[in-house]
């Protein structure tokens, strides 16, 4: 089945430092989704791509949908200690069906 | 605005009970999903609704598992007998069929079988 991977699989960062994470598929998708998971809580939703190559921002965060439409990467700048938490990727294959990432947990020190 | 609602937070049972997992959806929208999240698998979707109707149940794990949509403000998560492999974090969410939409989550429920 289609799997996203996600790496690395865990960062520990000082505050202030930035951060890049990548998701990758062996399978196209036709968007991409950036989800924050904090702990006892449901993912939230920090940027969707919809369109190949698309960058989109959102304050200190930045993701890019791949051109081949096969990988996306999120950078986070400055990072702040409340960044704190699981990062997953999700893409949809149609139908409405989000397959989620591995997730990238991180953690920053103060 | 209200998010989606689930409840229990936090089941804790015995092997062999039935749970019954809650979830209420944003209003307005058209699509409900059940995901089951553990360290093992990460998050699997279970299920899926469209208007109160079963789209793809391919993820539910067994016939133990049942999910209902009564109405669009409702849908539950029966899982009977529990066993303790079932024990995860169970997740709801909704979202609007209009094209591509974003999925917003609820809180989860943290299943505990013992």
């Amino acid at each position: 089945g289609q799997q996203l991977n996600q790496s690395p699989q865990s960062m520990f960062i000082q505050e202030g430092e930035d951060v890049s994470m990548n998701c990758t598929s062996s399978s196209i998708f036709n968007t991409w989704l950036w989800y924050k998971q904090d702990p006892g809580e449901g993912p939230v939703l920090l940027i969707a791509l919809y369109k190949a190559g698309e960058l989109t921002s959102n304050g200190r965060l930045t993701a890019q949908f791949g051109i081949t439409r096969k990988d996306s990467f999120l950078n986070i700048s400055a990072s702040i200690p409340s960044d704190v938490g699981i990062y997953f990727c999700a893409g949809f294959t149609g139908f409405q069906k989000l397959v989620f990432g591995t997730g990238t947990r991180l953690l920053v020190s103060p | 605005d209200a998010g989606v609602i689930q409840s229990p937070r936090h089941e804790v049972t015995e092997m062999g009970q039935e749970v019954t997992l809650r979830c209420k959806p944003i209003s307005g929208h058209d699509y409900l999903f059940w995901y089951r999240q553990t360290m093992m698998r990460g998050l699997e979707l279970l299920i899926y609704f469209n208007n109160n109707v079963p789209i793809d149940d391919s993820g539910m794990p067994e016939d133990r598992f049942s999910a209902k949509m009564p109405n669009a403000s409702f849908s539950n998560l029966k899982i009977q007998p529990s066993e303790p492999r079932d024990s995860a974090v169970y997740f709801c969410a909704s979202s609007s069929g209009t094209g591509i939409q974003p999925q917003h989550f609820g809180d989860g429920t943290r299943l505990s079988i013992l």
